[in-house]
């Protein structure tokens, strides 16, 4: 299982925009739309914050949001905040072995 | 609201097996699917594998063979065992509901397991 491709780091100032991109294949993210992404706090467990690619659980802001294009999967934060430097990691369902697979994560760093 | 929590020991020499018990509150183990994650130190997060409906289980093809999840419906917990451990298998580990195999919607807290003589 080959994980999903995420960008080491991104950056933005407050009040800006910012896209994370996960890349993978037509076995992966791009032959389904089970994309999720989660968000984590230095020693704390991952947060569901989009599932089925743009889908938003309960009590997560609607600047979180998801969409897909082919093989490559986004989450964009609006709005930026300083709390919102963490890490995030995007999942999807493989057809490989009907499970799933995690991208390598990216750190957001709000300047 | 659903809650977990992991438990087990904090220490295992290597070649032993590792084993954990996750605990499930506030609702149903039945029906979902319940999943072991983990996240060595500095690193990303990892699929280890899951159980489902009557025990059945899926794993990381990536383990060889190492790993056995199983459920006990009566205590509402599940449990991990993965054998033959080295120090790569050092990490937190998380057990989360899998609402699919889809996405993870409930995680527990996570237990660091370190892999030393």
């Amino acid at each position: 299982q080959s994980a999903l491709t995420q960008p080491r780091s991104v950056s933005g100032s407050p009040g800006q925009s910012v896209t994370i991109s996960c890349s993978g294949t037509s076995n992966d993210v791009g032959g389904y739309s089970y994309v999720s992404w989660y968000q984590q706090y230095p020693g704390k467990a991952p947060k569901l914050i989009i599932y089925d690619v743009n889908k938003r659980p309960s009590g997560v802001p609607d600047r979180f949001s998801g969409s897909k294009s082919g093989n490559t999967a986004s989450l964009t934060i609006s709005g930026l905040q300083a709390e919102d430097e963490v890490d995030y990691y995007c999942c999807s369902y493989s057809g490989d072995y009907a499970t799933v697979v995690f991208g390598g994560g990216t750190k957001l760093t709000v300047l | 609201q659903v809650q977990l929590q992991e438990s087990g020991p904090g220490l295992v020499k290597p070649s032993e097996t590792l084993s954990l018990t996750c605990t499930v509150s506030g609702g149903s183990i039945s029906g979902y699917y319940w999943s072991w994650i983990r996240q060595p130190p500095g690193k990303g997060l990892e699929w280890i594998g899951y159980t489902f409906d009557k025990g059945n289980a899926k794993y990381n093809p990536s383990f060889n063979s190492r790993l056995t999840i199983s459920v006990d419906p009566s205590k509402n917990q599940f449990s991990l065992k993965v054998t033959s451990v080295t120090a790569a298998d050092t990490a937190v580990y998380y057990c989360a509901r899998e609402y699919g195999p889809r996405y993870f919607d409930y995680w527990g807290l996570g237990t660091l397991v370190t892999v030393s003589s």
